[in-house]
């Protein structure tokens, strides 16, 4: 059974630092592995979609990177802001369709 | 412009009730799912409908019956209401073909009193 570990928990940095977070998963047969954004009260939004066959994507401050060996996926967000604080979700996708999420790391950045 | 649309937003109820909650996509998606977060905020897949028709169906109490009238729209509806339904239930929608991102609703909370 998949299982999906995120780590820390919780993140406090002062503004202008970079993020680390950390996904890590225990059957590497994944379809896929997303990254979403959670804001308090709110849904989830879509931040980066790796597929199986690749390596990394980004999207401006936003880089993910995927060892699907090793069951692990790091999010990288370059230059932290205020307004990047929330809850940072990993899920991976296996070939039937279903979706196993983490719990999440909640991320506050200070001004 | 609302993608993924859910109501209600808020939901408060007795323990013993049927409640249902309502989800609508205007993106043109095949695929539609609800999920519960719970206290924890671990999020669990529930259902999964392709075009109206069930393809996931997780072990969930059959006090939970999902209905898709057409692929616009994924409704949940819950009967007889236990303190332990109380969550966040959040609905989704994708493309068809797996490598498309899930668009999510802003979710209704549900609590069981």
């Amino acid at each position: 059974k998949q299982e999906v570990t995120q780590i820390p928990a919780a993140l406090s940095v002062p503004e202008g630092e970079n993020l680390v977070l950390n996904c890590s998963f225990t059957d590497s047969a994944i379809y896929n592995l997303q990254w979403f954004r959670q804001d308090p009260g709110k849904g989830l939004t879509s931040l980066l979609l790796i597929q199986s066959s690749q390596r990394e994507q980004t999207s401006g401050r936003l880089n993910a990177s995927l060892d699907k060996s090793s069951g692990r996926s790091t999010l990288y967000i370059a230059a932290s802001q205020p307004g990047d604080s929330a809850t940072y979700l990993c899920a991976v996708k296996d070939s039937w369709g279903k979706l196993q999420f983490g719990a999440g790391t909640q991320v506050v950045v200070t001004p | 412009d609302t993608a993924v649309s859910q109501t209600p937003k808020y939901l408060v109820t007795q323990m013993g009730n049927d409640k249902s909650i309502k989800c609508e996509q205007n993106l043109g998606h095949d695929t539609m799912y609800w999920y519960k977060q719970d206290s924890k905020k671990f999020l669990k897949i529930m259902f999964s409908y392709n075009n109206k028709e069930l393809i996931i169906n997780e072990t969930v109490p059959n006090r939970f019956s999902p209905k898709s009238p057409d692929k616009a729209h994924l409704n949940l509806h819950i009967n007889s209401l236990e303190l332990g339904d109380s969550a966040v239930y959040f609905c989704a929608s994708s493309p068809l073909g797996g490598n498309s991102p899930l668009h999510f609703g802003n979710g209704t909370r549900l609590t069981v009193t």
